[in-house]
């Protein structure tokens, strides 16, 4: 039972337009969402979070958008740079403290096109 | 120290062998949780220990089995391996700020022949 989907196995962005990853997730007791990015042969390194109180999170050129009716997620990246490409993880858990196990999608991998 | 580190990086065992995977957590991270991710798949969590002891377990079997140690470093043992055990295993440390602060290692590569 996939409880966090990440449906686009692979994406391709020109340098400097967008990059649009998307996540769905079903269970409706999720309470916090995170983003991870990761390169090869290095461990996934946390990117942004959103609580589910919140339908919106900014940081810099990362921006996550939660639309709970739906569950569904996603992270905008603009302008995309090269140093973008990586494969990058939707994750979940039921709250936010540093105990809560994490439920991780089967990741999405951006390419970023110069 | 800063960061987590794991080793070995790379691992080759036979089918049946056991094997043992360290972990040493970052500095004032008391949790510590480990993840297997097979290829083309997302991070699964098999187990979190707090303070010593097992503090919640995934849809994993008893022969995999950890440890934690009063200075936090961690260890990860798998009984009986069978081939569908190649992955890589990954450890996190994270402390009771928030979820957000997970660090994770780069990854313990087992390949089971």
């Amino acid at each position: 039972d996939q409880q966090v989907k990440q449906n686009s196995p692979s994406l391709s962005v020109q340098e400097g337009r967008i990059s649009i990853l998307n996540c769905d997730y079903t269970n409706s007791m999720f309470d916090y969402f995170l983003w991870y990015k990761k390169y090869p042969a290095e461990g996934p390194t946390f990117l942004i979070s959103i609580s589910s109180i919140k339908d919106k999170n900014e940081d810099g050129r990362f921006t996550v958008f939660l639309n709970k009716s739906a569950k569904h997620l996603s992270l905008h990246i603009v302008p995309s740079q090269p140093g973008d490409s990586a494969v990058y993880f939707c994750a979940a858990s039921l709250s936010n403290f540093g105990n809560e196990k994490l439920t991780f999608g089967t990741g999405t991998r951006l390419t970023i096109i110069p | 120290e800063t960061g987590v580190t794991q080793s070995p990086t790379h691992l080759i065992k036979t089918r049946g062998q056991q094997v043992t995977l360290r972990c040493s957590s970052q500095s004032g991270h008391n949790t510590v949780s480990w993840y297997q991710q097979a290829l083309g798949q997302g991070p699964q969590f098999i187990f979190q220990y707090y303070r010593e002891e097992e503090n919640g377990r995934g849809n994993f079997p008893p022969r995999f089995s950890g440890l934690q140690f009063p200075n936090y470093s961690s260890e990860l043992n798998v009984n009986a391996l069978e081939l569908d055990d190649s992955a890589l295993y990954l450890c996190a440390s994270s402390s009771p700020t928030g979820v957000f602060g997970y660090t994770f290692g780069s990854g313990t590569r087992l390949t089971v022949v």
